[in-house]
C-alpha cells in the first residue's frame, strides 16, 4: 500500500514530441504528488507538483494529470526538447496531515529527447 | 545562497572502515532528511529531523546514525561499512510545518561512495 509505481523505465521521444511518463499508487490517504527532475550529478529538484482537489495542473510545456479514482498521474512534457533530457521521478505523500513530508517515490524514469 | 551542501563528492571506504557524511544547509529550513539512490530503486529514506535534537528512523535505517545539532547540520554516520551500502547518497532539507510551508524538498548534489 506504500508504493508507488512508475512506467516506463525509460523513454526516447524526438524533439518536439511528447513525452508521457505514469504512476499509481493504492494508499488512499496520499493527498500530494510532486515530479521530481534529475540531471546527472545532480540531486532531484522539484519540477511541478499537484494535490487531489484538481486533475489537472500546467506549467508551461509540464502538465500533471490526475485522476483519483484510478488511483494514477501522469507528467506529460509537450515540445520536449533535448535540455529535458533527465530522470524524472514521480512521489506521493500523505502531505500536511501526516507532518512529516514523507515521501514515497517511483523508481524513475530515464527521458531521451533525440534531435 | 549555497543552498544544501554534502561533502564528501565522493569517497570509497574499505569494508568495515566508518565514515560521516556532512550536510549543511542556509535556508533555515526545520526539516532535513537523508536518502539514498541506487540504480532504478528511486530514493529511499534512511533517517529524517524535523528539528535540532530530533531525529527518527526512515525506511532502510539499518547500518547508520544521524544526529541533529543544530538546525543547520544533519551528518549521517556510517559504521563498519558493508558493499550493501554502496551508493549515492542525498541530503535534503524543507521547511516543515507552517503556513508558507509547500512541501518542497531542496537537495544536495550528493555523494558517491564505494564500499570495497
Amino acid at each position: 500500500q506504500q508504493q508507488v509505481k512508475q512506467s516506463p523505465q525509460s523513454l526516447i521521444v524526438q524533439k518536439g514530441g511528447i513525452s508521457i511518463i505514469n504512476c499509481a499508487y493504492e494508499n488512499t490517504a496520499f493527498d500530494y504528488f510532486p515530479w521530481y527532475q534529475q540531471f546527472p550529478g545532480k540531486g532531484p529538484a522539484l519540477l511541478i507538483a499537484i494535490r487531489p482537489d484538481v486533475s489537472e495542473k500546467k506549467e508551461g510545456r509540464f502538465t500533471i494529470s490526475f485522476n483519483k479514482s484510478a488511483k494514477q498521474f501522469s507528467l506529460h512534457i509537450m515540445d520536449s526538447q533535448p535540455g529535458d533530457s533527465a530522470t524524472y521521478f514521480c512521489a506521493a505523500s500523505p502531505g500536511r496531515k501526516d507532518s512529516n513530508y514523507q515521501l514515497i517515490w517511483g523508481a524513475g524514469t530515464k527521458l531521451i529527447i533525440k534531435p | 545562497n549555497a543552498g544544501v551542501t554534502q561533502t564528501p563528492k565522493f569517497r570509497i571506504l574499505k569494508i568495515g572502515q566508518s565514515m560521516t557524511l556532512q550536510c549543511t544547509q542556509d535556508m533555515n529550513h526545520n526539516y532535513m532528511y537523508w536518502y539514498r539512490q541506487d540504480p532504478g530503486m528511486g530514493l529511499k529514506l534512511i533517517y529524517y529531523s524535523v528539528g535540532a535534537g530530533i531525529t527518527d528512523k526512515g525506511e532502510v535505517p539499518n547500518g547508520y546514525n544521524v544526529s541533529r545539532s543544530t538546525t543547520e547540520d544533519f551528518p549521517l554516520r556510517l559504521e563498519l561499512a558493508a558493499p550493501s551500502q554502496t551508493s549515492v547518497y542525498f541530503c535534503a532539507s524543507s521547511q516543515g510545518q507552517g503556513a508558507s510551508d509547500t512541501g518542497e524538498l531542496f537537495f544536495g548534489e550528493g555523494s558517491r561512495l564505494t564500499v570495497l
